[in-house]
């Protein structure tokens, strides 16, 4: 079965520091996607990204990266120069192919201290 | 753009109380989802539809009940609520047709149990 672990459960940095969000996924499937998602403490659920896994580059959008690994199974988050306004849940999420079904890991809280 | 809307945003029950709580979508979204925060578990799936008239039970689908009876609308319902059903809950949409599609999300509704 599909499986989706963010080891880190929170993570505290100070304002400009970088930071990294792992997430580390469990899958049959030899097709699949991944995302990223952001919960601000406002709660709403904000869509990051989505990676194919056919696709293994990294992309760069901003002060944030991706790197996806399929040899070691993570799907990684960096923020760089990290901001207050960054603080948020993140959470890391997985889709096969012919299902419907979204298996989220458990979120990692990010604090950024000014 | 409205997106997905959920109502209400707050409820407080007792005990054996029923309760709906609505999702709109107004992007023709086939695909629509109820999911559950609760601290340290993520996000779990309740129900989900494929499209209208379609319902199918997710992770945790116990003690609630769904209908979808128009396209845009998909409803959660709890006949007898208990307890463990203090969370907070997410409606969800996607296109259809297409695996890699990612969530839209409603801005939740936080429910107590009393």
């Amino acid at each position: 079965a599909q499986k989706v672990t963010q080891a880190q459960t929170e993570i505290s940095v100070v304002e400009k520091e970088d930071v990294t969000l792992d997430c580390v996924y469990e899958t049959r499937d030899t097709t699949y996607y991944l995302f990223w998602y952001k919960q601000p403490p406002s709660g709403e659920l904000v869509f990051l990204i989505r990676r194919n896994s056919f696709d293994e580059q990294n992309e760069i959008s901003g002060r944030y990266s991706w790197n996806f690994q399929k040899s070691t199974s993570s799907f990684n988050f960096t923020i760089t120069a990290s901001q207050v306004v960054d603080s948020a849940v993140y959470f890391c999420a997985h889709l096969g192919p012919g299902t419907y079904k979204y298996i989220f890991g458990t979120g990692t809280r990010l604090k950024v201290l000014a | 753009n409205a997106g997905v809307t959920q109502t209400p945003k707050f409820r407080v029950l007792k005990t054996g109380q029923s309760m709906t709580l609505l999702c709109a979508q107004d992007m023709n979204h086939e695909y629509m989802y109820w999911y559950r925060q609760d601290p340290g578990m993520g996000l779990r799936l309740i129900h989900y539809s494929v499209g209208e008239g379609t319902t199918a039970k997710g992770e945790v689908p116990d003690g609630y009940n769904v209908s979808r009876l128009k396209k845009q609308n998909f409803l959660l319902g709890l006949e007898s609520a208990a307890p463990s059903q203090t969370s907070v809950y997410f409606c969800a949409s996607s296109y259809g047709g297409s695996y890699n599609s990612p969530l839209h999300f409603g801005n939740g509704t936080r429910l107590t149990v009393t």
